[in-house]
């Protein structure tokens, strides 16, 4: 069975310090996606890195796909109360009949001002 | 496009009714998928289809749950009869690929009482 396992699993931190939080696995996924949900609404796609040690920006946001494609992590620089929100990473497995992402439990950040 | 449609958004009820969850997928989307989102257990895959046929059900908690998707504008989950225990937010999904980027609708929320 492939599993998500994201770390910390809850992060409070103030505005404009820097973290990182993960998102590891023991299997390889073909794709790795990365989601952010807003209270009272549904998770929205970020990010998706498909190459093992790809690298993606957006803005702030680092995202990088580990060599092996088996973890990935997110780094926020200067953190923003905007970037509040549950994290959630999936992994993409296209081998086999039964193709469907697989869901981290998420990293609830609350960046305080 | 208006992205994934659900309706209610919100839905009170009382132990042993029947509950009825509607979505209605992004156009052109080829597979969609039914999750349910507690604090416990965090986003679960329920089941999901893929060109309107299901394709894995094992999400599905028991046979008060059932799922089914006409055509390609629709789906519904229905639960009967609810319990307590099936409060909870759901959300309905699609993507152009099973294990591609989601695209996520603005949930259900439901409560048993």
């Amino acid at each position: 069975t492939q599993l998500l396992e994201q770390s910390p699993q809850f992060l409070s931190i103030q505005e404009g310090e820097n973290l990182t939080v993960y998102c590891n696995s023991s299997s390889v996924f073909s794709s790795l996606q990365w989601y952010r949900q807003e209270p009272g609404e549904g998770p929205v796609l970020l990010v998706t890195v498909v190459t093992g040690g790809e690298v993606k920006k957006l803005k702030r946001l680092t995202f990088q796909f580990g060599d092996a494609r088996k973890d990935s992590s997110l780094h926020i620089t200067a953190a923003q109360t905007g970037d509040t929100g549950l994290y959630l990473c999936a992994g993409g497995d296209n081998a086999g009949n039964n193709r469907k992402l697989i869901w981290g439990l998420g990293t609830s950040l609350a960046v305080n001002p | 496009d208006a992205g994934v449609i659900q309706s209610p958004r919100h839905e009170v009820t009382e132990m042993g009714q029947e509950v009825t969850l509607r979505c209605k997928p992004i156009s052109g989307h080829n597979s969609l998928f039914w999750y349910r989102q507690t604090m416990m257990r965090g986003l679960e895959l329920l089941i999901y289809f893929n060109n309107n046929v299901p394709i894995d059900d094992s999400g599905m908690p028991e046979d008060r749950f059932s799922a089914k998707m006409p055509n390609a504008s629709f789906s519904t989950l229905k639960i009967q009869p609810s319990e307590p225990r099936d409060s909870a937010v759901y959300f309905c999904a699609s993507s152009f690929l099973a294990a591609g980027e989601q695209y996520f609708g603005p949930g259900t929320r439901l409560t048993v009482t």
